[in-house]
């Protein structure tokens, strides 16, 4: 079955550090990945997606690109501020069967000021 | 405005007493699917569906039934709550074709004692 593997958290940065946060999957064919954004007390949002090989999905100074050599889809962003914290999750969808979701387990985000 | 509305957004119960969750979205979306969310355990897909009267079990459906007798609503019931269904439940919806990002709701914190 489909699988999404997130490193594991929490994350403790300084504000205008670097961010990556490692997503590898597990998908027969061309799933559309995802990063999702969960901020204290409320549901997730979208933050960015890919749809295939080698696009890139950017949003708010966060990118990430779907490689499929590698199966991954991390997250980065060049200069977190203190109200990025928040749970970040990278989840995939197929269109064979989209209803069909999976999930990470979430990466949790703390920026210091 | 577009959005995805749960209710309650708080729930207190005792084993045994049957509940529903009532989720709606007014976009329109063909799909829509349950989630629980649990520490350590990410997000977890419960039941989804890609219609009306068109549904699916997710990775987690013990315990829990779902109907879709109309495409904005999709309620959650538990006919039988246990305290090992204490979470936080998310619903959300997606537009087929659309990359199928989802549209979340802002989430039902349920106890069972």
């Amino acid at each position: 079955g489909n699988s999404v593997t997130q490193m594991e958290g929490p994350v403790t940065l300084s504000e205008e550090a670097f961010l990556t946060i490692n997503c590898t999957y597990t998908a027969t064919g061309y799933p559309s990945l995802f990063w999702y954004v969960q901020y204290p007390g409320e549901g997730l949002q979208l933050l960015l997606k890919a749809t295939k090989a080698d696009d890139k999905g950017s949003n708010k100074g966060f990118e990430a690109t779907y490689r499929k050599e590698t199966t991954s889809f991390h997250l980065e962003k060049g200069s977190v501020q203190v109200s990025d914290s928040a749970v970040y999750f990278c989840a995939l969808s197929r269109d064979t069967n989209a209803g069909k979701s999976t999930f990470g387990d979430g990466t949790t985000l703390t920026v210091k000021p | 405005e577009a959005q995805v509305t749960q209710n309650p957004r708080y729930l207190i119960t005792v084993t045994g007493k049957k509940l529903t969750v009532t989720c709606s979205q007014n976009m329109n979306h063909e799909y829509m699917s349950w989630y629980r969310q649990d520490p350590g355990l990410g997000l977890r897909q419960i039941y989804y569906s890609m219609n009306v009267e068109v549904t699916d079990k997710g990775d987690v459906p013990e315990g829990y039934k779902v109907s879709r007798k109309e495409k904005r609503n999709f309620p959650l019931i538990l006919e039988s709550p246990s305290p090992n269904q204490t979470s936080l439940y998310f619903c959300a919806s997606s537009l087929k074709g659309q990359s199928y990002e989802q549209y979340f709701g802002p989430g039902t914190r349920l106890t069972v004692t």
